[in-house]
């Protein structure tokens, strides 16, 4: 079965400076990764995935990721944060049950606090 | 387009009483999922459901819950005799299952479901 480790609970960083969140996975097989973030008492939202096209994955919001299968790693970054970043993040990867389905398996969330 | 909607949006009850919690899918994807999100269990996967095939149980905490699709559409949540450790926020997904985007899954903004 598919897993996904997120090292970190909390994250604070100061508007401008850079963001890094950190996901490793566990797959048997070439996996599809994605992150997704959570606004306070908001749905989740989309913000890029993976699926084995290119390994450097650009998002909304200026987000990007980097696969990287020698390390399983699949780690989220931002050059700039700004406030509106606040939020929980989620790390999450497709785990194919069997033909179509595709159940999502996620990790326990990073929280992602921004100074001014 | 419209995104996928839910409804309520808050919901209290007590315990022992039955809820239905609805989700309206992104019109078009024929794969619907409900997930659980609650605060020691992250967040879980319940039902899935694609077009008119058996839908797929594997993560229904126990048989208080049940989920129906109608016409392909409009799915409703049913939880029965409610406890307090149903308290959580319930999400709903719909995806393409076909195309390219098939493996990615929009959600609704949650219903939260509070037992007293």
């Amino acid at each position: 079965a598919q897993s996904v480790t997120q090292l970190d609970s909390h994250v604070s960083v100061s508007e401008g400076t850079p963001v890094l969140l950190r996901c490793n996975y566990s797959s048997s097989y070439s996996p599809s990764l994605f992150w997704y973030v959570q606004h306070p008492n908001k749905g989740l939202q989309l913000l890029l995935k993976y699926t084995s096209a290119a390994t450097l994955v650009k998002g909304i919001n200026g987000f990007e990721a980097e696969f990287k299968k020698s390390e399983t790693s699949f780690h989220l970054t931002k050059p700039s944060a700004h406030m509106s970043d606040a939020a929980e993040y989620f790390c999450v990867v497709s785990d194919r049950v069997n033909t179509g389905f595709q159940k999502l398996v996620f990790g326990t969330g990073t929280r992602l606090l921004v100074s001014p | 387009g419209a995104g996928v909607s839910q409804s309520p949006s808050n919901k209290v009850t007590e315990k022992g009483k039955d809820v239905e919690l609805r989700c309206d899918p992104i019109s078009g994807h024929t794969a619907l999922y409900w997930y659980r999100q609650s605060l020691g269990q992250g967040l879980e996967f319940l039902i899935y459901f694609q077009g008119n095939s058996a839908p797929d149980k594997s993560g229904l905490p126990s048989d208080r819950f049940s989920a129906e699709r109608t016409g392909g559409s409009v799915s409703t949540l049913t939880i029965q005799r409610t406890q307090q450790e149903d308290s959580a926020v319930y999400l709903c997904a719909s995806s393409s299952f076909t195309g390219g985007d098939a493996d990615t899954q929009y959600f609704g903004p949650g219903t939260r479901l509070t037992v007293l």
